[in-house]
């Protein structure tokens, strides 16, 4: 059974340019959130998706935005990328239709900016 | 809002001692609590959760974690700590909207070193 996967696993990116993000939840999850890991801190969550729309939003400017697709997977888009979007992005799944307390997190994206 | 405090960035403890990484909440309702293990370069696994019941809950590769309701604490334990233990720790605490979506909120991590 795979877990939650989610790609690329590095990305170097410019100031000012757009940056997508990919992740596949765990088979039989539906929902999926997005968290962000700034070095040294805790992951900060971004946003959740259920049923391809928008759920809940944490304290991020309009700059990060999603999507989720039909068959559950989700990208995280990041406009006019900023040096202090440099982090670790998490994607985490669950089930139970958004009410599950249990997130299962997969490996991460690394972005980095210059 | 709920939150969770882990007062320590850097736990030491020689291999085969018992470890204790700390966790302080702050919840309204019941907490649903959580900890979290990060090795190097890799996303977050699961460790135990505490929902309800027993205060001392077992969890993976031999963790477990007390629930002290009084002192508002749930610390991570391992009875004999292994050099392969080293990692970065997250406690969490959900937080429910209005709507019933779920989402954690962490702590800024404690780092545990074994030593062999």
């Amino acid at each position: 059974d795979a877990g939650v996967t989610q790609s690329p696993t590095h990305l170097i990116k410019t100031r000012g340019q757009q940056v997508t993000l990919r992740c596949s939840p765990k088979s039989g999850h539906d929902t999926v959130s997005w968290y962000q890991q700034a070095l040294g801190q805790g992951p900060q969550f971004i946003f959740q998706y259920y049923e391809e729309e928008e759920r809940q939003r944490g304290n991020f400017p309009d700059r990060f935005s999603g999507h989720q697709f039909p068959n559950y997977s989700s990208e995280l888009n990041v406009n006019a990328l900023l040096l202090g979007d440099s982090a670790l992005y998490l994607c985490a799944s669950s089930g139970g239709s958004g009410t599950a307390s249990e997130q299962y997190f997969g490996p991460g994206t690394r972005l980095t900016v210059t | 809002a709920q939150s969770v405090a882990q007062p320590e960035d850097q736990v030491n403890v020689a291999e085969g001692n018992p470890l204790t990484v700390k966790c302080t909440y702050s919840v309204s309702g019941n907490p649903y609590l959580f900890w979290y293990v990060q090795y190097p370069n890799r996303g977050l696994q699961f460790l135990l959760k505490y929902i309800t019941g027993d205060n001392l809950v077992k969890g993976s590769y031999g963790f477990e974690a007390e629930f002290n309701k009084s002192q508002t604490s749930f610390h991570l334990k391992k009875p004999s700590a292994l050099v392969s233990d080293s990692a970065l720790y997250f406690c969490a605490v959900r937080d429910v909207a209005k709507t019933g979506f779920q989402k954690l909120v962490f702590g800024t991590g404690t780092r545990l070193l074994v030593s062999p």
